[in-house]
């Protein structure tokens, strides 16, 4: 299994401004996922951080707006740009140990722009 | 393309009640399926998963059987605790459980479960 810190819990942010969620992993993982949980909504993927490479975004998100480092194996942010009220969701990272296991997920960022 | 549909919550039960939260999905092949938990201040779990038809996932007293007749996952328990007030989310995999670097999630609404003694 994987622990997964992801900081921080909780923003609030005034619009127009950006914030930076960081991911740590205790264990090297090929595959780190960001996810994004608006209100009333399911979980949509936004990217998947790859190691050494840049992100793969998926439909509806782009770099831009949600640009994304993964400088090693064990960490990773997004940073969500240029906020605006619509924004306001709970970001969740993830990631995949591989073969057989689960997806494992942080305990989110709750972000609140103003 | 392919979609999970889980019931609305919330739920509220009293404690030893039976819990049933559906979830059916639509898929063009054949998805493995998933319950994730989040409780309170937590990340998300996997909870229990079935790969093929007719398979039973089950963990924590809680079992779901994936139904292709009626593409169904249905999570249910017999008696609920205080502890199960969560979060549940239905999810599938149209890439099986081992899917090399590609492995995506499609995510129900979620049902939130309140239990109370």
């Amino acid at each position: 299994s994987a622990v997964i810190s992801q900081k921080p819990s909780r923003d609030i942010c005034q619009r127009g401004t950006s914030l930076t969620i960081q991911c740590q992993v205790d264990s090297q993982v090929t595959m780190m996922f960001w996810y994004r949980q608006q209100p009333g909504q399911s979980l949509t993927l936004i990217a998947t951080a790859n190691q050494g490479s840049e992100a793969t975004y998926e439909s509806g998100f782009v770099i831009d707006k949600f640009p994304i480092s993964r400088p090693n194996l064990t960490f990773s942010t997004l940073t969500v740009s240029n906020l605006s009220p619509e924004d306001s969701s709970i970001y969740l990272c993830s990631v995949d140990t591989g073969g057989y296991s689960p997806l494992h997920f942080g305990n989110g960022t709750r972000l609140t722009v103003t | 393309g392919d979609s999970v549909t889980q019931m609305e919550g919330p739920v509220t039960l009293s404690e030893e009640a039976f819990l049933t939260i559906n979830c059916t999905y639509t898929a063009t092949g054949y998805p493995s399926l998933f319950w994730y938990v989040q409780y309170p201040g937590e990340g998300l779990q996997l909870l229990l998963k079935a790969t093929k038809a007719d398979d039973k996932g089950s963990n924590k007293g809680f079992e779901a059987t994936y139904r292709k007749e009626t593409t169904s996952f249905h999570l249910e328990k017999g008696s609920v605790q205080v502890s199960d007030s969560a979060v549940y989310f239905c999810a599938l995999s149209d890439q099986g459980l081992w899917a090399g670097n590609n492995r995506k999630l499609i995510w129900g609404l979620g049902t939130s479960l309140a239990v109370n003694p």
